[in-house]
């Protein structure tokens, strides 16, 4: 079945560590994002990528780097710079810039930071 | 910035009743309106989704209402099951696509009592 894969499902990172969370889809879709989830605060947008070695930064990218060097995959960092890191995050892909069908999620990660 | 608000943040209904989920955006440059379930600990799921030239969408036990006059636009869950117990978030995608990203409001947790 085609899908989106988040891993891990559960992350701790110490202080002033870098952690990446993994994200792989077999859609064969254009387009991934990866969004931030906070109670009360829905999601935001932290990074986009229309196509394979362009991304965009979203309206909350400080403290996250991405890369797109393939289709399937693209992994966020969480750097050290990120002051507040513990959220859930969730990736998502759409099969192109005007994704009609909207978007497919992954399952999450939840980062803590301990 | 464009901003997508969503009310209320909870909301308790008893099963059989109706949930009513309500959204305002804040300007008129958007053209795809989605509605995305998301279970704990899971990713948002597509529910259902309408286009502005359009004043209702009904899919089974869910029915979208778009008023443009007034940039609002709401969801409705007749005959609410246990099971339909999860949060629910509004999103807008700018219409200059931007990349297909969407703006997502805060979430709305339904609880749907037995």
């Amino acid at each position: 079945d085609g899908g989106i894969t988040q891993s891990p499902k559960y992350l701790f990172r110490k202080e002033g560590q870098n952690v990446t969370l993994s994200c792989e889809q077999n859609l064969n879709h254009d387009a991934m994002y990866w969004y931030r989830q906070d109670p009360g605060q829905g999601l935001r947008l932290i990074y986009y990528s229309q196509i394979v070695n362009d991304f965009q930064k979203g309206d909350i990218a400080e403290g996250y780097s991405v890369s797109r060097e393939k289709k399937e995959s693209f992994p966020l960092t969480v750097t050290s710079a990120q002051k507040n890191p513990t959220a859930f995050y969730l990736c998502a892909s759409s099969i192109g810039p005007t994704g009609r069908i909207g978007y497919t999620f992954g399952s999450g990660t939840r980062l803590t930071v301990v | 910035q464009q901003q997508v608000k969503q009310s209320p943040q909870s909301l308790i209904v008893q099963k059989g009743g109706i949930s009513i989920i309500n959204c305002a955006y804040e300007n008129t440059a958007f053209d795809y309106f989605p509605w995305y379930q998301q279970f704990p600990g899971k990713g948002p799921a597509l529910l259902i989704a309408i286009r502005p030239d359009v004043s209702e969408k009904k899919e089974g036990r869910f029915t979208i209402s778009f008023n443009k006059s007034a940039k609002q636009f709401s969801l409705h869950i007749m005959d609410s099951q246990p099971g339909d117990s999860a949060t629910y978030f509004c999103a807008a995608r700018p219409f200059r696509n931007q990349g297909g990203k969407l703006i997502f409001g805060q979430g709305t947790e339904l609880s749907v009592k037995p």
